[in-house]
């Protein structure tokens, strides 16, 4: 059973262009979030998912940041022209439930903005 | 609001010795308390849960404990070694909802052999 995949795990973008993050969860696990940590923070919820439905976003900015999770395929965590201060790193997880359980966690999605 | 604090500094200890990590939350009851370790450039793993209602949890050298009146959960590896190593993160259940985890900037523990 393979672990929380997610891809690209390292990704460089010049400041206003796009970047996109995916996830793919756990087999069997319907329940996918996204944390940021910016370098010597804490992790930082930024979204809930399930299939097709966003559950809870309070903690992702109110612009340029989107996040879905498509009914066949990964969850995406979509970043509209990235400035320096996105610079962080993106981490998914994914839990057969919705609470009271551990969570698993990716190996994240290093982003540089340059 | 809802703060979760965990000791900045490095604990550095001797192999063999138990180390003990602390978590302190303030405004808030939480439902759960988790603990996660997480290696450079990696994602967090999952160690422990422990919920509201139990005062202590083990799993091999493991040992988690929550006192809900001094909102603190200690966390415990004993016969430490160096592959211990690592920063440990403690994380609650958000206030708002039970499902977000709320984390502690995490404490680094590394172990002399």
């Amino acid at each position: 059973n393979a672990g929380v995949m997610q891809n690209p795990r390292h990704l460089v973008r010049r400041r206003g262009q796009e970047a996109r993050l995916r996830c793919s969860p756990m087999k069997g696990h319907s329940h996918v979030y996204w944390y940021r940590q910016l370098p010597e923070e804490g992790l930082k919820f930024m979204v809930y998912l399930q299939k097709e439905n966003i559950i809870d976003e309070s903690g992702m900015p109110k612009e340029r940041f989107s996040a879905e999770f498509p009914k066949e395929g990964p969850s995406i965590l979509r970043i509209q022209q990235v400035v320096r201060g996105d610079s962080a790193a993106y981490f998914c997880a994914s839990s057969p439930e919705g609470s009271g359980t551990e969570a698993f966690f990716g190996q994240g999605t290093r982003l540089t903005v340059v | 609001s809802q703060k979760i604090e965990q000791n900045s500094e490095a604990l550095n200890i001797q192999e063999g010795k138990t180390a003990t990590l602390t978590c302190n939350y303030t405004n808030y009851s939480p439902a759960y308390l988790q603990w996660y370790r997480q290696d450079p450039g990696r994602g967090p793993v999952f160690l422990l849960l422990i919920r509201e209602n139990e005062k202590e949890k083990r799993k091999e050298r493991l040992k988690v404990t929550f006192d809900t009146t001094l909102k603190q959960s200690l966390f415990h590896i004993t016969a430490s070694q160096p592959a211990d190593s690592a920063t440990y993160l403690c994380a609650l259940d958000g206030w708002d909802s039970s499902y977000k985890l709320i984390f502690g900037s995490g404490t680094r523990l590394l172990v002399r052999p």
